[in-house]
């Protein structure tokens, strides 16, 4: 089975542009997670849905920040304009159920604002 | 809040040395605890979990008790290779009254091993 699918790897863009982030969740999981992580602040969550609502978006930054999932096997991590202190590197991570269990992780999107 | 502590990095072994990462937690009822692992330049995979009192997690020889009693949940491992150079990261989660559905993060513990 594929795990969490994430494009792209890597995202070099100058400070201003729109940047969008993709995950494919694993087949049936029914929840998704974005993570950011970064040396200063961890590993921080920034929204997860439960079947394509958004449950707790307390983490997004600031109205730069955008999340969508339109449908149980897509969702988009915007950032719009971007800025510097956005370069991380962003997790998309499902799971399966109500109750939560491991959570599957994708390999990251390397994100560097210039 | 609910909260995970873990002990500051980076812990230096060497191969075959006996490893102990401690975590601690906070929270209201009764959560789940995970150790997730992160080798460089990938995302974070599960390595064991306990979700009760007393279980014992275990998985490629590290082990971790839920020690409900002093609220930890410390990863052992007793002889460390090379290759278990990562970043551990304690979590807890579950439907334990928070109402939520996601897991709380520790700092993360990077373990370097040598030769």
């Amino acid at each position: 089975d594929a795990g969490v699918i994430q494009s792209p790897r890597h995202e070099v863009t100058e400070m201003g542009q729109e940047v969008t982030l993709r995950c494919k969740p694993i087949s049936g999981h029914n929840s998704l997670f974005w993570y950011r992580q970064t040396m200063m602040r961890g590993l921080e969550l920034l929204i997860y849905f439960n079947n394509n609502v958004p449950i707790d978006d307390s983490g997004m930054p600031e109205d730069r920040f955008s999340a969508k999932m339109p449908n149980a096997s897509f969702s988009t991590l915007k950032i719009q304009p971007s800025e510097p202190r956005d370069s991380a590197v962003y997790f998309c991570a499902s799971t399966s159920g109500n109750i939560v269990y491991e959570q599957y992780f994708g390999p990251g999107t390397r994100l560097t604002v210039t | 809040g609910d909260s995970v502590t873990q002990m500051e990095g980076p812990v230096t072994l060497s191969e075959e040395a006996f490893l102990t990462i401690n975590c601690t937690y906070t929270a209201t009822g009764y959560p789940s605890l995970f150790w997730y692992v992160q080798y460089p330049g990938e995302g974070l995979q599960l390595l064991l979990k306990a979700t009760k009192a007393d279980d014992k997690g275990s998985n490629k020889g590290f082990e971790a008790t839920y020690r409900k009693e002093t609220t930890s949940f410390h990863l052992e491992k007793g002889s460390v290779q090379v290759s278990d150079s990562a970043v551990y990261f304690c979590a807890l989660g579950g439907n334990y009254g928070g109402a939520t559905n996601k897991l709380i993060f520790g700092t993360g513990t990077l373990l370097a091993v040598q030769p």
